[in-house]
């Protein structure tokens, strides 16, 4: 049984340029999370996707966006790009946010 | 928002000895407990929770306790062993088990 799984593992971009990040969730699970986690720092919810909607979001700008699709993957969208949004970007799942989630090995985004 | 504040940053302790991690939280409305390890470069994983209407749980040598009313949570390791050596974050949600706000993690460092 896979768990999540993202792609890809890294990326380097330079700033101004926009990047989609992917993210599957673990089998049976309907609702995916997405954190950014900067260097030392603990995960920062991003938004949450349900049915193909965002259902909550965190403190990001409209920079970051994101859609899910009907077979439940996601992906994250993310552009103009700034040197501050280098980080780790984790993706989690749960099945309808009634049950712990369980993370992705994240995808390492690096900005020059 | 909710805010997490976790205490110390850096944790060294000897093999067999005890780790306590503590977190503090700002929402009385959060509900929900998780705490999570992280080795270097490998994703979050779920080693314990506990819910608003509980005060403490324990799963062998691991045990967390909720103060509600001094809104904090701690997370105790009992004959700790070295790969029990990561990065521990704690986090509370507000609603569900997938919006979290984490802190800044903790280093626990186990010595031989």
């Amino acid at each position: 049984d896979a768990g999540v799984t993202q792609s890809p593992t890294h990326l380097i971009k330079t700033r101004g340029q926009q990047v989609t990040l992917r993210c599957s969730p673990k089998s049976g699970h309907d609702t995916v999370s997405w954190y950014q986690q900067a260097l030392g720092q603990g995960p920062q919810f991003i938004f949450q996707y349900y049915e193909e909607e965002e259902r909550q979001r965190g403190n990001f700008p409209d920079r970051f966006s994101g859609h899910q699709f009907p077979n439940y993957s996601s992906e994250l969208n993310v552009n103009a790009l700034l040197l501050g949004d280098s980080a780790l970007y984790l993706c989690a799942s749960s099945l309808n946010d009634n049950q712990p989630q369980h993370f992705g090995d994240g995808t390492r985004l690096s900005i020059l | 928002g909710e805010n997490v504040e976790q205490h110390p940053s850096t944790l060294s302790v000897q093999e067999g000895d005890s780790a306590v991690i503590k977190c503090t939280y700002s929402d009385s409305a959060s509900n929900y407990f998780p705490w999570y390890k992280q080795e270097l470069g490998k994703r979050p994983q779920l080693i314990i929770d506990i819910r608003s209407n509980v005060g403490e749980k324990k799963d062998q040598r691991i045990a967390v306790t909720l103060n509600k009313t001094a809104k904090h949570f701690s997370l105790h390791i009992t004959e700790t062993q070295p790969e029990d050596s990561a990065v521990y974050f704690c986090a509370a949600s507000i609603s569900g088990y997938s919006t979290l706000t984490f802190g800044k993690g903790t280093m626990l460092l186990v010595s031989p």
